[in-house]
């Protein structure tokens, strides 16, 4: 089992639409979830962090955190042609070896 | 501010060869991490160093070594390279080193032959 699990798609969604991205992880003992968005050829850039259950909403976008089903989701509204890249799921623990352990990334296209 | 900087930002070297690759961090930020992306993959963790010391280490070869120097920069040294290292290497840095969000820098695209 991988320890952060992502549909690799390609996941495709209609401009204005909501694109939802998943995310499962394995470790009980992830404390802090993060999404990072990378476009082709380019370097990770940080969407959002959550730390605890429930829904943290910033602009267009919404994570949404379930520890007891160890389940990560980030949620796009209004999405845009620009909004089309890879999104990364990582996770951490907070004690011990501290490290960002990511999914392989969800292809998302958004059609205009 | 500046963001996290990294360089080169492209190597090509051959087999068998050692490669140096740095990382400046966000001012202010303490914290160091190494990370390999092999295309369609996620990012691996390599080591990460916090003041100087090492605090963590992924599951890498011994050929694979870092420092961090008391500016907080950070040095990633690669031995005896392998085809199968050609990778983009990203570094990223954190304020306190312990769950902290953590920044990428745009990466070293280093390719094996």
């Amino acid at each position: 089992q991988k320890e952060v699990e992502q549909n690799s798609g390609p996941l495709s969604v209609p401009e204005g639409a909501i694109a939802s991205l998943n995310c499962t992880y394995s470790d009980r003992g992830s404390q802090s979830f993060f999404w990072y968005r990378q476009y082709s050829g380019k370097s990770p850039e940080l969407i959002m962090f959550i730390y605890s259950n429930g829904d943290k909403e910033d602009g267009r976008f919404t994570a949404q955190l379930n520890k007891a089903s160890q389940y990560v989701s980030l949620l796009i509204r209004d999405s845009q042609p620009s909004d089309s890249a890879t999104y990364l799921c990582a996770v951490n623990r907070r004690v011990g070896n501290e490290k960002l352990t990511f999914g392989t990334g969800t292809r998302l296209t958004i059609i205009p | 501010d500046a963001g996290v900087t990294q360089s080169p930002t492209h190597l090509i070297k051959t087999r068998g060869q050692h490669v140096t690759l740095r990382c400046s961090p966000i001012s202010g930020h303490k914290s160091v991490s190494w990370y390999q992306q092999v295309l369609g993959q996620g990012p691996q963790f390599i080591f990460q160093y916090y003041e100087k010391e090492e605090r963590g280490r992924g599951n890498f070869p011994d050929r694979f070594s870092a420092r961090q120097f008391p500016n907080y920069s950070s040095e990633l040294n690669v031995n005896a390279l392998l085809l199968g290292d050609s990778a983009l290497y990203l570094c990223a840095s954190s304020q306190q080193g312990v769950a902290e969000t953590q920044y990428f820098g745009p990466g070293t695209r280093l390719l094996v032959l």
